[in-house]
Formats: C-alpha cells, structure tokens, sequence
C-alpha cells in the first residue's frame, strides 16, 4: 500500500522560510519511472504545481516560483524536503506531496498525501 | 506555459443525469491529460489518465475522451457519492498545469 503524508509548520510569518516534509511508504524513489511532487492550493482556489524529484534525482520547479523553492530527497528515510523561502500571505495554501508516476509514456499524480494547510500571517 | 481552459466552472445535475466536462488546452498536448476528482476536505484522486486510460479501481461511469487541444470527461450516471470538484491537468510540457476546477453539485 502507497501512503504520502505531509508534515511542517501550520503557521509561518511572512518572510520566513517554509520546510515541508513528505514522508512516503510502499514505493522506492529509487525505482525508475518514479517522482514525487508537491502542489499547493489556496483555500476554495485550483491547484497548482511547484516542483518535482525524480528516481535519478533531476529536479524541476515551477517558473514562477523556481527562484523561491528547492526540493531534495533522503531516500534512506523515503522522504522528500520542500522549502519555499520568503513567504508570503498569498502563499497561504494547503500543500500536498503526491508520487508521480510515469506509466506507458504517461505521467500523472497517482497517489497523493492528505495535505497540510499553511497558513502565512504575522 | 500552457494554460488549461475547464468549463463549465460549476454545474448541477440529478441523481442518474449524464454529466459532460469540457477542458481546453491553449497548444496541443497530444493525449498528456489527466482527470481528477477533489471531494470537500480531502485530497484530489486520480479518475483518468492519458486522456481515456481509468485508472485502476476507479467506476466505469467514469470517461474520458480527446486529443490534441479539446477533452471531455464524463459521468454517464451521477451518483450522491460524485459531488466533487472536478480537474484537468496537462503532462505534456513543463510546468505542469491544472484547469481551475468544475463544481458538482445535484439538484
């Protein structure tokens, strides 16, 4: 059984860095064809993707916030870190950390953690 | 980036009714969608990839159609248990983007 489970700060002031923890079981990030990504959500809005981490440990970020994240993995703990620096209240959001898999030359989010609000005030 | 177009934003349907959600992508993206189902309070779920492909576990009155720029999803039976936001997301290009999300909700 695949489980993803986000874990971090629920409250953080604007300017400080954010460190989020995804702590995953029942898969390898090892394994090929494997990532796991974080995506966030404000309340009541869509979702959005931030970054992702591969098997091979090739990383990528979302444009708009690349300059602000960075993604690392500890594959001897099956975790993976997100820190998203300088906050802001318009980062407020519940996170999710979720395994992407890439199955017949697809990719998609196959299974996701339960989220972790975030909420960004002084 | 490509921008993903999701309509209607909201919708709301009987008990049996056949649902149609429509998603449009702003450059072709081959078959590189993936459908999602949100339920209040929980994380999203994967119902469909690939753009047809149900992913395993998922009800059969769960589809999906399309390519290129133009996709469709559909619930051929609403059921009380479907009252979800509903989302798009393509996989073909970087960064990955998420349409903003279509309501269910039954008459």
């Amino acid at each position: 059984q695949i489980t993803l489970k986000e874990s971090g700060p629920t409250l953080v002031k604007p300017t400080q860095t954010l460190t989020l923890t995804c702590t995953f079981s029942g898969f390898s990030l090892s394994t090929g064809e494997v990532g796991v990504g974080w995506i966030r959500q404000p309340p009541g809005k869509a979702l959005e993707w931030l970054a992702l981490i591969y098997w091979d440990d090739d990383k990528d970020y979302s444009p708009s916030l690349q300059s602000r994240l960075t993604i690392t993995r500890d594959t001897s703990k099956n975790q993976v870190v997100l820190t998203m620096t300088n906050m802001d209240p318009v980062d407020t959001a519940t996170y999710y950390c979720a395994r992407h898999s890439m199955v017949r030359g697809t990719e998609y989010f196959q299974h996701w953690g339960q989220g972790t609000l975030v909420t960004v005030s002084s | 980036d490509i921008q993903m177009t999701q309509s209607p934003s909201s919708l709301s349907a009987s008990v049996g009714d056949r649902v149609t959600i429509t998603c449009q992508a702003s450059q072709d993206i081959s078959n590189y969608l993936n459908w999602y189902q949100q339920k209040p309070g929980k994380a999203p779920k994967v119902l469909i990839y690939d753009s047809s492909s149900l992913e395993t576990g998922v009800p059969s009155r769960f589809s999906g159609s399309g390519s290129g720029t133009d996709f469709t999803f559909t619930i051929s039976s609403l059921q009380p248990e479907d009252i979800a936001s509903y989302y798009c997301q393509q996989s073909h290009n970087l960064p990955l983007t998420f349409g903003g999300g279509t309501k269910v909700e039954i008459k």
